[in-house]
């Protein structure tokens, strides 16, 4: 069954680093997404992606939060300047037409 | 009020009995509903979407989706060990839309 991929699985960084989290989608899928949640809180949107742009952006998504489809199967996220409170586990997900598939995630440490 | 509402549980119920989970919502433009299993450090996984009002059944898993009420519900039949998982559900307004996830309910399934 396909399958979305993110790497790596847990990423420790030192505050103010940049991070750059991988995920690669399903491949013929046209909607990505980026979810985030904190240790026992919920899963929250951060923002969508359809036709190579932006369609959607949480409040959570601000100036250091950016994302990027460099080929035709990579989708990343980049956080340009950490802070403690990045710390969580980032999902990519991707869809065709509805209901989302979510990758394992990457769990961000931020120390 | 809460967009979405879940009892986060834990819940604790006996091999093959029936589990009922349930959410409540707020915003009466959500159209699309899905209900996610979810286990320790893994992605949600799709177990159920619903458009609209109504029920729909998938082996041993039933969804409901009661617009008038604002309430949506799953049940496990025949509940077994490895259904023990959160559980959450998920609605949006549009199918390729952002989804707003409830907290999550703990079941245990009990041998």
């Amino acid at each position: 069954e396909p399958e979305v991929t993110q790497t790596p699985s847990h990423q420790v960084t030192q505050m103010g680093q940049e991070v750059i989290l991988r995920c690669v989608p399903i491949s013929n899928h046209l909607y990505f997404y980026w979810y985030r949640q904190i240790l026992g809180q919920k899963v929250e949107f951060l923002v969508s992606f359809y036709n190579n742009e932006i369609s959607e952006k949480s409040e959570i998504f601000d100036d250091q939060f950016s994302v990027e489809r460099p080929d035709g199967s990579n989708f990343t996220l980049k956080i340009r300047s950490t802070k403690l409170e990045d710390s969580a586990m980032y999902f990519c997900a991707s869809s065709l037409n509805y209901g989302y598939t979510f990758g394992s995630g990457t769990r961000l440490t931020v120390v | 009020q809460k967009e979405v509402e879940q009892d986060p549980g834990p819940l604790s119920v006996p091999e093959g009995a029936i589990v009922s989970l349930n959410c409540t919502y707020s915003n009466s433009a959500f159209q699309y509903f899905m209900w996610y299993r979810q286990y320790s450090r893994k992605g949600p996984e799709l177990l159920m979407y619903t458009y609209s009002s109504g029920n729909k059944e998938d082996g041993r898993f039933t969804a409901q989706v009661d617009k008038s009420s604002k309430y949506i519900s799953l049940f496990i039949r025949d509940s077994q060990p490895s259904d023990s998982a959160t559980y959450l559900c998920a609605m949006s307004d549009r199918g390729d839309d952002k989804i707003i996830f409830g907290k999550g309910t703990r079941l245990h399934i009990l041998p």
